[in-house]
């Protein structure tokens, strides 16, 4: 089955330094990437996806990157604002929808 | 328009009680999911409809029974439940069931479900 791993688990940076989170899977079929957003009290929200035959996308102030070589996917959020503080997951879909573990990310004023 | 609607935001039940939690969404969509999610955790699949038929059951307890009345509606209808129970039920949807083909899915904001 699919083992998403995501790290770390809790991420502290300052307003307007970059954060980056890394997830590993592990099944080859898996072939679309999201990350979701999910804020205190609130469904997760899609923020960025990627796919396969993609290595990189970017959206404003938020990309993903993808190595299928390696399994490895990453999100990076670049100038990190208050309101970008949440807990983030990855997920990486085959046959079937997998979450990571989670990243709780806080940005200090 | 990417909408999922679920009510009611918050529910307290006890532990005789009958409770339905209800979903709805209007993006065309024919796969639903129900997720079942807990502090500090990733959302945990518990159901998934496929064109208004159950596919997918992850071993969920029967008290908890999911109705799919039509393509834009999803229920759970809960019964006898355990504190242990108490979490976040998120529903779910995408175009089609995933099946490698990358269909994005969607995320309602939740019921929370405290059971007393």
């Amino acid at each position: 089955g699919e083992n998403v791993e995501q790290h770390p688990s809790t991420l502290s940076v300052q307003e307007g330094d970059s954060a980056v989170i890394k997830c590993t899977y592990s099944d080859s079929a898996s072939n679309y990437f999201p990350w979701y957003k999910q804020e205190l009290g609130k469904g997760p929200q899609l923020i960025i996806d990627i796919r396969s035959n993609v290595g990189e996308k970017k959206d404003q102030r938020i990309a993903v990157t993808l190595n299928k070589t390696a399994k490895h996917f990453s999100l990076h959020i670049t100038e990190t604002q208050p309101e970008d503080s949440a807990v983030y997951f990855c997920a990486a879909i085959g046959n079937q929808f997998y979450f990571g573990t989670g990243t709780s990310l806080t940005v200090i004023p | 328009d990417t909408e999922v609607t679920q009510t009611p935001k918050h529910l307290v039940m006890g532990m005789t009680n009958k409770k339905s939690l209800k979903c709805e969404q209007h993006m065309g969509h024919r796969a639903m999911y129900w997720y079942k999610q807990k502090a500090k955790k990733p959302p945990e699949l518990m159901f998934v409809y496929s064109y208004e038929k159950l596919s997918i059951n992850e071993s969920v307890p029967s008290r908890f029974s999911p109705e799919c009345p039509n393509s834009s509606l999803l229920n759970l209808h809960l019964h006898a439940l355990q504190p242990e129970d108490s979490a976040l039920y998120l529903c779910a949807s995408s175009q089609v069931l995933q099946q490698g083909s990358g269909n994005t899915i969607y995320f309602g904001e939740g019921s929370w479900l405290t059971v007393v």
